[in-house]
């Protein structure tokens, strides 16, 4: 595709509740990321994916989120039993093999736990 | 990485110049100096990156100190959609492809009419 792209653009859900989140990034894309930005803040890194392994999590904030990706391209973020405080937006970036400096962003995902 | 500092906001006329300074007094040889933009609901976007010299291109240029200890993103034609807030980054050299960002929070350009 054109860009970067993520659905849902919007999720609205209960407390306790599970929620997956999905990108889809540029082809051809090697490298894959997923950041979280709360209201007013910067961006929060979470995970990074090398094709389909992922050599830095270190971002996650708890066991209740989970990274997957598949076929070296589409990556879905899961979070289990969400609470009041993972609303945010959350982020996926993509970058070209040999061209770690720019990082394209899809849109986002606004989720919003009630 | 080391740490940045950016003032939290500035205006600038439509059509004049916008300057946005950076300080990051310790960073060390081997670390880059990156400037993102995020507009207002939008993914960051890539501007420009440098690690000594000056840079140009069609967005914007980076002039960087010959100490390295600050740097200023200068976009010459500010228009109504520059306006977005606007992140330095300092990174050490990506390896295997891979380029951690740490975003602060960045300088609130408001480009007026």
């Amino acid at each position: 595709g054109a860009g970067v792209s993520q659905s849902p653009s919007n999720k609205v859900t209960e407390k306790g509740k599970d929620v997956e989140l999905r990108c889809d990034p540029i082809s051809g894309h090697t490298a894959l990321y997923w950041y979280r930005q709360s209201l007013g803040q910067g961006l929060e890194f979470l995970i990074y994916f090398q094709g389909n392994s992922a050599p830095d999590k270190s971002g996650l904030p708890s066991d209740r989120f989970s990274a997957e990706r598949t076929g070296g391209s589409v990556s879905t973020l899961t979070i289990q039993r969400t609470q009041q405080e993972d609303s945010a937006v959350y982020l996926c970036a993509s970058t070209q093999p040999g061209g770690p400096h720019e990082q394209f962003f899809g849109p986002g995902t606004r989720l919003t736990v009630l | 990485d080391a740490k940045t500092t950016q003032p939290p906001s500035m205006d600038c006329a439509e059509g004049r110049a916008a300057n946005l300074p950076c300080n990051h007094s310790t960073i060390s040889g081997n670390e880059y100096v990156y400037w993102y933009r995020q507009i207002h609901s939008q993914g960051p976007q890539y501007i420009i990156h440098g690690l000594k010299n000056n840079e140009t291109n069609e967005m914007a240029s980076l002039i960087i100190t010959e100490d390295r200890k600050s740097s200023t993103l200068i976009l010459p034609h500010a228009t109504l959609r520059d306006t977005a807030v606007y992140y330095c980054i300092v990174r050490v050299a990506p390896r295997y492809n891979f380029n951690k960002f740490y975003f602060g929070s960045g300088t609130k350009l408001n480009v007026k009419p």
